[in-house]
């Protein structure tokens, strides 16, 4: 089946340092989304992408859909504590009759005050 | 409070030992999904229903069953228990079949521990 490549695994960054994770497909999607999972509680939607090249912002979060439709990245600018947790990147194939999402592994970030 | 609501929070049994969770959608939802997380899994999509039907099924063994009641409440059902079934295990609803806004909601999560 399908699979994600979601790196790094972990992150160990200092508050006010940058982020960047990304997550790679060996198949193309027709859109790709980012969640988050703060511990305890389950995934939120972050920001979702819909066509190839697409840069798309949420706050301090900009997320981009690669133009191969194989790949997406996202970074978080000027991290704080309250971003610790662990995003996932995610890709859906929709159209008939299902909306399934493949979620890649996951990258646990640990933000230092 | 994504408005999904899983229970158990946590459920601890042994080997050989069967188990049901059970989920309700946010209000107006029809579509259900499960999902299992482990450690070195990440999250991974078991079972879809949509009103009440079976839509798409994913890595869901055969000792797992599921399905979505009419008021859209979801159980899984989890059978002959293993010690590698110990994960956190989720429910997520979406209002139309395909979720095509690719928004899923989760629920907290269910942790099974089988010992």
């Amino acid at each position: 089946g399908q699979q994600l490549n979601q790196s790094p695994q972990s992150m160990f960054i200092q508050e006010g340092e940058d982020v960047s994770m990304n997550c790679t497909s060996s198949s193309i999607f027709n859109t790709w989304l980012w969640y988050k999972q703060d511990p305890g509680e389950g995934p939120v939607l972050l920001i979702a992408l819909y066509k190839a090249g697409e840069l798309t912002s949420n706050g301090r979060l900009t997320a981009q859909f690669g133009i191969t439709r194989k790949d997406s990245f996202l970074n978080i600018s000027a991290s704080i504590p309250s971003d610790v947790g662990i995003y996932f990147c995610a890709g859906q194939n929709y159209g008939g009759s299902q909306g399934n999402l493949i979620f890649g592994k996951g990258t646990k970030l640990s933000v230092k005050p | 409070d994504s408005g999904v609501t899983q229970t158990p929070k946590h459920l601890i049994t042994a080997t050989g030992q069967r188990v049901t969770l059970r989920c309700s959608p946010r209000s107006g939802d029809l579509s259900v999904y499960w999902y299992q997380q482990s450690l070195d899994q990440g999250l991974q999509f078991l079972i879809q229903y949509y009103n009440g039907e079976e839509r798409a099924k994913g890595n869901i063994l055969e000792r797992f069953s599921a399905q979505q009641f009419p008021d859209l409440h979801s159980e899984l059902n989890l059978s002959s228990l293993e010690l590698g079934d110990s994960a956190l295990y989720f429910c997520a609803s979406s209002l139309r079949l395909a979720a095509n806004t690719g928004e899923l909601f989760f629920g907290e999560g269910s942790r099974l521990t089988v010992l």
